[in-house]
């Protein structure tokens, strides 16, 4: 079955850096778009960034956008996401999604809780 | 890009039928068909509910459906039952090859 672990969050100072993973398996990882979605403590669903399959397209939102980068192991079934310049409105839970298509997502990680904080 | 708007808060008893909206722009809901719907329970990942505005992946109950006219989408859950008691987003593709989620709703069971 379908496993994503994401792993890499926790407490980091305003400006800090903060690498994650997500850990893919039970499926054919690098046939997949892969993408990172954030949920803020009590609010909603926010897209982050997603990359195609052989890591040629990367697309980000505007809030995160020349701090972010995201990137791809496919030999290593992995997903990660550099976050640099963190703010305090970054804290978030950061989940990685498997894409269904065209943005549509058939399979979540559990998350991983990024707080950003002095 | 603006989330897409959805009711804070919609409510129904057992058995009934509830509709969320989803409204958004011609560059997001109205402009494609890559409309998905995901409901999420309290500590727990979304889980994928709707994908191309009205087909179910598989394992969900068909009491679940969806639809969209013009930019509005919509989710629509007959027979309410406790355990559909959850927050549910709607999201969709959007011009800038992007994605765009929705506001939240939270439905209660009374």
């Amino acid at each position: 079955q379908v496993q994503l672990v994401e792993s890499g969050g926790g407490l980091v100072k305003p400006g800090g850096s903060l690498r994650l993973s997500c850990a893919a398996s039970g499926f054919t990882f690098s046939d997949f778009y892969m993408s990172w979605i954030r949920q803020a403590p009590g609010k909603g669903l926010e897209w982050v960034s997603y990359i195609s399959s052989s890591d040629n397209r990367r697309y980000y939102a505007d809030s995160v956008k020349g701090r972010f980068t995201i990137s791809r192991d496919n030999a290593k079934n992995s997903l990660y996401l550099q976050m640099n310049s963190l703010r305090a409105e970054d804290t978030a839970v950061y989940y990685c999604a498997k894409d269904y298509r065209e943005l549509q997502f058939d399979h979540w990680g559990q998350g991983t809780l990024v707080t950003v904080s002095s | 890009q603006s989330a897409l708007t959805q009711p804070a808060s919609v409510s129904g008893s057992p058995g009934q039928s509830i509709t969320i909206s989803c409204t958004g722009t011609r560059s997001d809901v109205g402009g494609y068909n890559y409309v998905s719907w995901y409901q999420q329970h309290p500590g727990k990942a979304p889980k994928f509910m709707i994908y191309d505005v009205s087909n179910r992946p598989s394992g969900v109950s068909n009491r679940f459906s969806g639809s969209k006219s013009g930019n509005t989408a919509s989710l629509t859950i007959s027979g309410l039952q406790t355990e559909d008691e959850a927050d549910y987003y709607c999201s969709s593709y959007t011009t800038s090859y992007t994605l765009v989620f929705g506001t939240g709703t939270k439905v209660t069971v009374l």
